[in-house]
């Protein structure tokens, strides 16, 4: 069945570079999200990916998608304590569009100073 | 827009009671979704639907869950008679087709 995998947890400090990753299973993904919850709040989407780029950069954030892998990254650049959060990965669920999306189980990021 | 609206946002109740969560999706979506997260189990998607009728309740942990949605701006999740295993942080979300989830702030219930 459909699978999203995260690593829970990443600890790094103040102004060094953050790289989350994220497995799927599903190769029909048409695109695949990053959602970030910070501590007492609801999920926010943060950034996306269509299955056609291999990356996508937005300010500080860089996605990288390797189709044949299936693996989704997202690199967080000049880390800053504002970016401690949990990220979420997501996809589509199935092929059809069902409006339904697969998470992670979410990757707490920790920010030292 | 307001975003998705949920009520109350702390819930604090006796086992045994019934309990009813709120939520008001974004006007124009026709998706909204009830999820549950708790640390040992993480986000848990509980039930979905789309223009108010219920296509997936799979998630719905026991008879003792249910959701209602009776127009396109509210919907309810109820738990009768509630446990303290149900004490979680409930989220609505809502969205138009297949595209982003808006999620509301969440519901915070504690069974005591």
């Amino acid at each position: 069945g459909e699978d999203v995998e995260q690593s829970l947890f990443l600890s790094v400090r103040e102004g060094d570079s953050s790289v989350i990753n994220c497995t799927y299973t599903d190769s029909s993904s048409t695109y695949l999200y990053w959602y970030k919850q910070e501590p007492g709040a609801g999920l926010q989407l943060l950034t996306y990916i269509f299955s056609n780029m291999d990356m996508k950069q937005d300010q500080r954030l860089t996605v990288l998608l390797n189709k044949k892998d299936k693996h989704l990254s997202l690199r967080i650049a000049d880390t800053q304590t504002g970016d401690s959060a949990i990220y979420f990965c997501a996809e589509p669920h199935g092929s059809s569009n069902t409006g339904k999306l697969i998470f992670g189980q979410g990757t707490t990021l920790q920010v030292k100073p | 827009d307001a975003g998705v609206i949920q009520s109350p946002r702390h819930e604090v109740t006796e086992m045994g009671q019934e309990v009813t969560l709120r939520c008001k999706p974004i006007s124009g979506h026709d998706y909204l979704f009830w999820y549950r997260q708790t640390m040992m189990r993480g986000l848990e998607l509980l039930i979905y639907f789309n223009n108010n009728v219920p296509i997936d309740d799979s998630g719905m942990p026991e008879d003792r869950f249910s959701a209602k949605m009776p127009n396109a701006s509210f919907s309810t999740l109820k738990i009768q008679p509630s446990e303290p295993r149900d004490s979680a942080v409930y989220f609505c979300a809502s969205s138009f087709g297949s595209r982003q989830q808006y999620f509301g702030p969440g519901t915070r219930l504690t069974v005591t």
